[in-house]
């Protein structure tokens, strides 16, 4: 069965901490990608990042580093030096090749204190 | 760039009402779907098609409907609107494969007295 949990629910940090949202996800199939959207108060899910379970290289993409690691099932998310703006609703998403469902966690969200 | 559009942004209407929730992209996606989310919770699936005259019932129950007539216009009908009902309602798209990512609308914030 597919399934993607986000055990924190909620996280404050005070500004220019660091914070790593954490994803552990449940497939079968040896094909699939993962992804992370953002949320922001203004309520449009905004997309990420995606990597496919071929790919495990970890990337960093400005202040965001994602870790891809098949032998724990996760896909943890790391903000480095948070700022306020980066205050939102953080889900991961799964989908298995040739399927139509994207499967979602249930969101963390992250306070970003000035 | 991504263009997927949601009308109404807001709607709040009584109890027995119909209205149709209006979700539109330009990016000629063949997948389109509909979310029911309240405020920064979980997303939850109603329907999905994978293209014209294709529409398919998601995992949670709901009282609408949609049709998908052009590739374009995914639109969303609630024949009597319920307090029930009061949530937000999100439109999405993607490309054919799993592989692709889905884009969003704004969304639409309805509200039933």
């Amino acid at each position: 069965a597919q399934k993607v949990t986000q055990a924190q629910t909620e996280i404050s940090v005070v500004e220019k901490e660091d914070v790593t949202l954490d994803c552990v996800y449940e497939t079968r199939d040896t094909t699939y990608y993962l992804f992370w959207y953002k949320q922001p108060p203004s309520g449009e899910l905004v997309f990420l990042i995606r990597r496919n379970s071929f790919d495990e290289q970890n990337e960093i993409s400005g202040r965001y580093s994602w870790n891809f690691q098949k032998s724990t099932s996760s896909f943890n998310f790391t903000i480095t030096a948070s700022q306020v703006v980066d205050s939102a609703v953080y889900f991961c998403a799964l989908s298995e090749a040739g399927t139509y469902k994207y499967i979602f966690g249930t969101g963390t969200r992250l306070k970003v204190l000035a | 760039e991504a263009d997927i559009y949601q009308t109404p942004r807001y709607l709040v209407i009584g109890t027995g009402k119909k209205i149709t929730l209006e979700c539109s992209q330009t990016m000629g996606h063949d997948k389109m779907y509909w979310y029911q989310q309240d405020p920064g919770m979980e997303l939850h699936l109603i329907h999905y098609s994978y293209g014209v005259n294709s529409t398919e019932k998601g995992d949670l129950s709901s009282e609408s409907t949609v049709s998908r007539i052009r590739t374009e216009h995914f639109p969303l009908t609630l024949e009597s609107a319920r307090p029930s009902h009061t949530s937000q309602y999100l439109c999405a798209s993607s490309e054919s494969a799993g592989w692709n990512e889905q884009f969003f609308g704004p969304g639409t914030r309805l509200t039933v007295l």
